[in-house]
């Protein structure tokens, strides 16, 4: 069975500071993805970026990345020069790459930017 | 190109009613997904259907049921609803092939009040 981790239940950031949200799985299967998702208060999941198992660079989309180590099983997303509208729930997810496609959620972290 | 819609935005019912809840994917996917986000137990897979079919349901009881129809759009029925079916529900879209699905893109939920 896949998990999802994430240890930070809330995290505080100064407005254009760079912010780490953590996240480590756990699966013996070797073909996976893993998901980064927002969700500010409206309840809307915005997807954000996806890294592959078998990807050799980290995944990049505008000013998210993922800062993936395979063998410490950890999924990282640094977010760059935050900005007040990343204020939201954050959740790292992960699916398989065969068999059942359902994505297996962290508990989230509540990020709040301060200006 | 328009998002997951989703219908009704909220759902008041009381104990022992019947719910459906509806959801029309992305133009062009064939895989819809739908996810259960109640207060404390994070985000939760319920059913996955693709191409009319259901493919996989996680650990709820048969009371929670839905199908998909042939445009693709899918229905969600919680029958015997109980307190602690009040949560925000949520159906995501994707892309499968070839055994693969693809990044799931989520509606903007329906949130269910049981009382």
């Amino acid at each position: 069975a896949q998990k999802i981790t994430q240890t930070q239940p809330g995290m505080f950031v100064q407005e254009k500071e760079a912010v780490t949200l953590d996240c480590t799985y756990d699966t013996s299967d070797p073909s996976y993805g893993l998901f980064w998702y927002k969700q500010p208060s409206s309840g809307e999941m915005i997807f954000l970026i996806y890294q592959g198992s078998y990807d050799q660079q980290n995944a990049t989309e505008g000013r998210y990345s993922l800062n993936f180590q395979k063998a410490r099983k950890s999924a990282n997303l640094v977010i760059s020069a935050s900005q007040l509208g990343d204020s939201a729930m954050y959740f790292c997810a992960m699916r398989l790459i065969q068999g059942a496609q359902k994505l297996v959620f962290g508990q989230g972290t509540r990020l709040t930017i301060n200006p | 190109e328009a998002g997951v819609t989703q219908s009704p935005t909220h759902l008041i019912k009381t104990r022992g009613q019947q719910a459906t809840l509806r959801c029309s994917p992305i133009s062009g996917h064939t895989s819809v997904y739908w996810y259960q986000q109640a207060l404390g137990l994070g985000l939760q897979f319920l059913l996955w259907y693709d191409e009319g079919e259901e493919r996989n349901r996680g650990n709820f009881p048969p009371r929670f049921s839905g199908r998909q129809f042939p445009n693709y759009s899918s229905e969600l029925n919680v029958n015997a609803l109980e307190l602690e079916d009040s949560a925000l529900y949520l159906c995501a879209s994707s892309l499968f092939v070839g055994y693969r699905s693809y990044e799931q893109y989520f509606g903007p939920g329906t949130r269910l009040t049981v009382t």
